[in-house]
């Protein structure tokens, strides 16, 4: 089946600094990609839409200039957590759905294996 | 109101048991609906799809009902291994995002010996 991969898995960082994480589909293209966080026993809440050469789309409360989400091309998109502080500490993780087929909306949508992100 | 909202759970049973999950969305438009299984500090997982006449994989048995807008997963004889947090997820409309999904807040399932 499908496949999307996400990197790095784990990442402890200094307040201040900034946080690249790749998320790439393996074995099909997605024009659309999807960015969620979730902190200690809550759900996952979407943060935002990465479209393949386009800009991101942005959920309310969500500063997209602190979190920078590129789509190059059809199987990467990085989300980038800038000037990262404590509270960004969370688990990241990226999500991808192959595309409809006949118009199918039950496809199954696979994650990466997620970033654990630390800010200290 | 949550757009997708769970049992908040937690729940303790002894193996064997049978269990059910309940959920509700307040977006009627929405087109597609799952469950999914998050073990602890990892990535969700599909557990399977719900169509509104219902669908059973194994032990595992989901129902949809579209006019009360409600999703249910049934679990019989519970396995130490089913011990995760549960999430209803349900899929954007057609005129939305394609592959958006809203999560539910989970639901702990914790199976004893």
């Amino acid at each position: 089946g499908a496949v999307v991969s996400q990197h790095p898995s784990r990442v402890i960082c200094k307040s201040g600094t900034s946080v690249k994480i790749e998320c790439r589909s393996l074995d099909f293209q997605a024009t659309t990609m999807f960015w969620y966080r979730q902190f200690p026993k809550q759900s996952l809440m979407l943060m935002a839409t990465s479209n393949e050469g386009s800009k991101a789309t942005y959920e309310q409360g969500v500063e997209k200039d602190k979190f920078l989400i590129n789509h190059a091309s059809l199987t990467l998109s990085t989300l980038t957590v800038t000037s990262a502080h404590p509270e960004d500490s969370s688990f990241y993780i990226c999500s991808a759905r192959d595309p409809p087929a006949g118009g199918r909306m039950n496809t199954e949508a696979f994650f990466g294996q997620g970033t654990r992100l630390t800010v200290v | 109101r949550k757009e997708v909202e769970q049992d908040p759970g937690p729940f303790n049973v002894p193996e064997g048991a049978t269990v059910a999950f309940n959920c509700t969305y307040s977006n009627s438009a929405s087109q597609s609906f799952f469950w999914y299984r998050q073990d602890c500090r990892k990535e969700p997982k599909l557990l399977m799809s719900v169509y509104s006449s219902g669908n059973e994989d194994g032990r595992f048995t989901a129902q949809l009902n579209r006019a009360s807008q409600y999703i249910s997963l049934l679990i019989r004889d519970s396995k130490l291994s089913d011990s995760a947090t549960y999430l209803c997820v349900v899929g954007g409309d057609r005129r939305t995002s394609y592959g958006k999904l809203t999560f539910g807040q989970g639901t702990i399932l914790t199976v004893h010996p």
